[in-house]
């Protein structure tokens, strides 16, 4: 069976500083992974997904995630934060052949100027 | 463009009163589904199709139904909603869900208010 869980419901930071969402997921096989965005009032847009070819990932808008194995870990990274980043972001697994993907329960994501 | 197009985006109805919330994808994709997304729960799959005529059952699909008669189109119908059923409701769709590395697309959501 495959889960997700995002460590953090609300992360806030300040505008310029660096950005980290935290993921850990389980899977039965090898999974892909993605991360998703919403921003108010919008539908989910893909950031970034793995599908075991580099382990480093880079995004759209300066975002990247590593996939770690050992730690079954996917988190999010933004060297620095912008204000237009403000969204909930969601870490989701999809395992080949499933029926549905999984979702996490989202992460806030708050940008102080 | 390709996208993936919902309607109505917004609708307060009465407990009981049937509705559809349309969903079209122009990508001639294989695969969509219906996501329902609540508060600290994420998104959970209502129900999905593999392809035309072929639907099954999500994690959350009582009180709700599905089509699939054409591979663009894909409803979701409440025939007697309850206010439970208040929610946020994506339609997505992909190529095919037997490659997991798939981006999936999703609508713009709909948000469904039943008093």
């Amino acid at each position: 069976a495959q889960s997700v869980t995002q460590l953090d419901s609300h992360v806030s930071v300040s505008e310029g500083t660096p950005v980290l969402l935290r993921c850990n997921y389980s899977s039965s096989y090898s999974p892909s992974l993605f991360w998703y965005v919403q921003h108010p009032n919008k539908g989910l847009q893909l950031l970034l997904k793995y599908t075991s070819a580099a382990t480093l990932v880079k995004g759209i808008n300066g975002f990247e995630a590593e996939f770690k194995k050992s730690e079954t870990s996917f988190h999010l990274t933004k060297p620095s934060a912008h204000m237009s980043d403000a969204a909930e972001y969601f870490c989701v697994v999809s395992e080949t052949g499933r029926r549905a993907l999984t979702f996490g329960s989202g992460t806030r994501l708050q940008v102080q100027p | 463009e390709a996208q993936v197009t919902q309607n109505p985006r917004y609708l307060i109805t009465v407990t009981g009163k049937k509705l559809t919330v349309t969903c079209s994808q122009n990508m001639n994709h294989e695969y969509m589904s219906w996501y329902r997304q609540d508060p600290g729960l994420g998104l959970r799959q209502i129900y999905y199709s593999m392809n035309v005529e072929v639907t099954d059952k999500g994690d959350v699909p009582e009180g709700y139904k599905v089509s699939r008669k054409e591979k663009r189109n894909f409803p979701l119908i409440l025939e007697s909603p309850s206010p439970n059923q208040t929610s946020l409701y994506f339609c997505a769709s992909s190529p095919t869900p037997r490659n997991s590395g798939n981006t999936i697309y999703f609508g713009e959501g709909s948000w469904l208010t039943v008093v």
